[in-house]
């Protein structure tokens, strides 16, 4: 158990709609990153916030958007869902800010299946 | 573009044998990278790092290399067990906040 937990496991739902998914990261851990797993895909990174503020920004479409709390939890907000945004969506966290010297630990995952 | 590859989708080993996992990238501005393990059903986890800096970090039966010149990078484990089983993601790292994964590798070790 990595301590960071995701919410919910499993979601299905039609295209053009929208679903917030939820993270919440380990005790102390003041950053969150979100990725991407697609078929055949290597984890794609999404966005990163750390303590409340966003840090870095990967391959994030604009339909997709995210924010921290001051609780330090996280929700990914995805709209105007397409089939190509199925996929396991991960979330991690890290103390610090810098991917380079932290380790990040990773939630088990939300998969989201558009139909 | 794919930063960061895994060109072997897959691979068998003996238990007891050796494992090499390649991962080759096409960024030199990469100083950093990681290795991480994931089985079924879960995230992703830490399993050994490098910084661009050096050409060997090594954990108990696990040991990463770094070829800077032929961006290359291998995770080796020795002796592979059964529990080494998942799959193996390479990812690399630059201007701190830049990351990159591949798309992994399944290693199945047969006992």
């Amino acid at each position: 158990d990595s301590g960071v937990t995701q919410t919910p496991k499993h979601l299905i739902t039609a295209t053009g709609q929208r679903v917030t998914l939820r993270c919440s990261p380990r005790s102390g851990d003041l950053s969150v990153y979100w990725y991407q797993q697609s078929l055949d895909q290597g984890l794609q990174f999404l966005i990163q916030y750390y303590n409340g503020e966003e840090r870095a920004k990967g391959n994030i479409l604009e339909r997709f958007s995210a924010q921290q709390f001051p609780d330090l939890h996280s929700e990914l907000n995805l709209s105007s869902l397409e089939l190509g945004d199925s996929a396991l969506y991960f979330c991690a966290s890290s103390v610090g800010p810098l991917a380079n010297q932290e380790t990040q630990y990773f939630g088990p995952g939300t998969r989201l299946l558009v139909l | 573009d794919q930063q960061v590859k895994q060109n072997s989708p897959s691979l068998s080993v003996q238990e007891g044998r050796i494992s090499i996992l390649n991962c080759d990238y096409t960024n030199s501005m990469f100083d950093y990278f990681l290795w991480y393990k994931k089985y079924p059903a879960e995230g992703p986890t830490f399993l050994i790092s490098i910084s661009s800096i050096k050409d060997k970090n090594e954990d108990g039966r696990f040991t990463v290399f770094l070829n800077k010149s032929a961006k290359h990078l291998s995770l080796h484990i020795v002796p592979s067990q059964p529990g080494d089983s998942a799959v193996y993601f390479c990812a690399a790292v630059w201007g701190a906040n830049n990351l990159f994964f591949g798309t992994g590798t399944r290693l199945t070790v047969i006992p």
